[in-house]
Formats: C-alpha cells, structure tokens, sequence
C-alpha cells in the first residue's frame, strides 16, 4: 500500500536554508503537496509539484522531485521565525483526490 | 471571504455522547472530505463526498458518521461507537477534479472526558 515517510524534527537557524525531506511509495502519484501547520490550526498548502517536474520555485520556496528514488524535498531559503511549524508532505494517488499524508515534520527555527 | 469555517473550535463531550462537528465552505466546491490528526501522527481519511449526497468510507470510518445534504455543508457526527475519540478533527474542500487540491479549514479539537 500507500507509504509517506518524513523524517520528525529539523532545527534550523534563523537566516540558514531548511530542507525538508519526504519519500513515498507509490510510483502512479500524480500530484505531491506541501502543507504547513501551524500550532492549533488547520493545513496550511505552500506548493505542489506535478509528478512530470523536477523542480518547482516560488519564492523562498523550491521543490524538488526526483521520480526514480520516490523522494520529494523542499527548501525554505532565509529561513525565518515565523517559518517554524510542521510540514506535511502527501501525495495523491487517485483519480478523485485521495491524499495520502507523512507524520509531519517539526521544524523549529532558532535565532 | 472565501474559506472553509469549522465550529466549534473546542468541544468536550462525555463518554457515552454522539457529537457533531460542523464544517462549511463558500468555495463552491464540489468534493469535501473529514480527517483526523493524532500527534505524531499524518491525517488519517475518515469520510469523503465527491457531490451532494454521496459519500464514501474513508480509512477508519467506524464510529463515525456524515451526511452532505447541501454543497456547502458536510458535518461529521462523532458517535459512541468511536472508542477513542479525542482528536484533532480537519474539515477540507476542492473543486473534485483530479488536478485540483485541498484546502482545509482551522480544525476542532474534541476532548472526550
């Protein structure tokens, strides 16, 4: 079955570039997604990748997918304060939307 | 303004006690879907509706129910039956296309006492 795979915890200091990783298993995704989670809020989406790109940039954010290894990363360049929050990676795999969600990773920035 | 409301925020219930958790949107979106979050844990799948009603079993639908009379509307009703309840629930919408995405609103936290 479907698996999405973060790892839990990035501390990261103020102004440095976050990079945060993902992997997955099933090879017929179609669309990969960035949410951020702030604390007591919903889902926040930051950016998707469609599964034919390598590369998508929008602003201090850049994903990158490498389809062969399953691994979908995304860098948060200078990154800020305001940055730290949980970042879930999730992929969809059906036709309808189904999204299937990693454990989220923790990400604190320090000053 | 266009958004996804979730109400309550906040909600305690007694063990023993069905709830409903309201969630509405204004996006004239077709497909809405409920989650749950643990933590430490990803969103787990409970109920989807792809258009007015229909719905379908997400992946732990037991104990739970839904409806979706309206477009708009698509509230989830914590029963009894769920037996561990307490959670973090997130209300989401999209257009139900197959290039469309997500969008969620701000989430309730139910505490079963």
């Amino acid at each position: 079955g479907e698996d999405v795979e973060q790892s839990l915890f990035l501390s990261v200091r103020e102004g440095d570039s976050s990079v945060i990783n993902c992997t997955y298993t099933d090879s017929s995704s179609t669309y990969l997604y960035w949410y951020k989670q702030e604390p007591g809020a919903g889902l926040q989406l930051l950016t998707y990748i469609f599964s034919n790109m390598d590369m998508k940039q929008d602003q201090r954010l850049t994903v990158l997918l490498n389809k062969k290894d399953k691994h979908l990363s995304l860098r948060i360049a200078d990154t800020q304060t305001g940055d730290s929050a949980i970042y879930f990676c999730a992929e969809k795999t059906d036709s309808w939307g189904k999204l299937q969600f990693g454990a989220g990773t923790q990400v604190v920035v320090t000053p | 303004d266009g958004g996804i409301t979730q109400s309550p925020k906040y909600l305690f219930r007694k063990e023993g006690q069905n709830v409903t958790l309201s969630c509405e949107q204004n996006l004239n979106h077709d497909a809405m879907y409920w989650y749950r979050q643990d933590p430490g844990q990803g969103l787990r799948l409970i109920y989807y509706s792809q258009i007015v009603n229909d719905f379908q079993k997400g992946d732990i639908a037991e104990g739970y129910s839904v409806s979706r009379e309206k477009k708009e509307s698509f509230p989830l009703t914590v029963t009894s039956a769920q037996k561990n309840p307490t959670a973090f629930y997130l209300c989401a919408s999209s257009l139900g296309t197959s290039a469309d995405t997500q969008y969620f609103g701000p989430g309730t936290r139910l505490t079963v006492l």
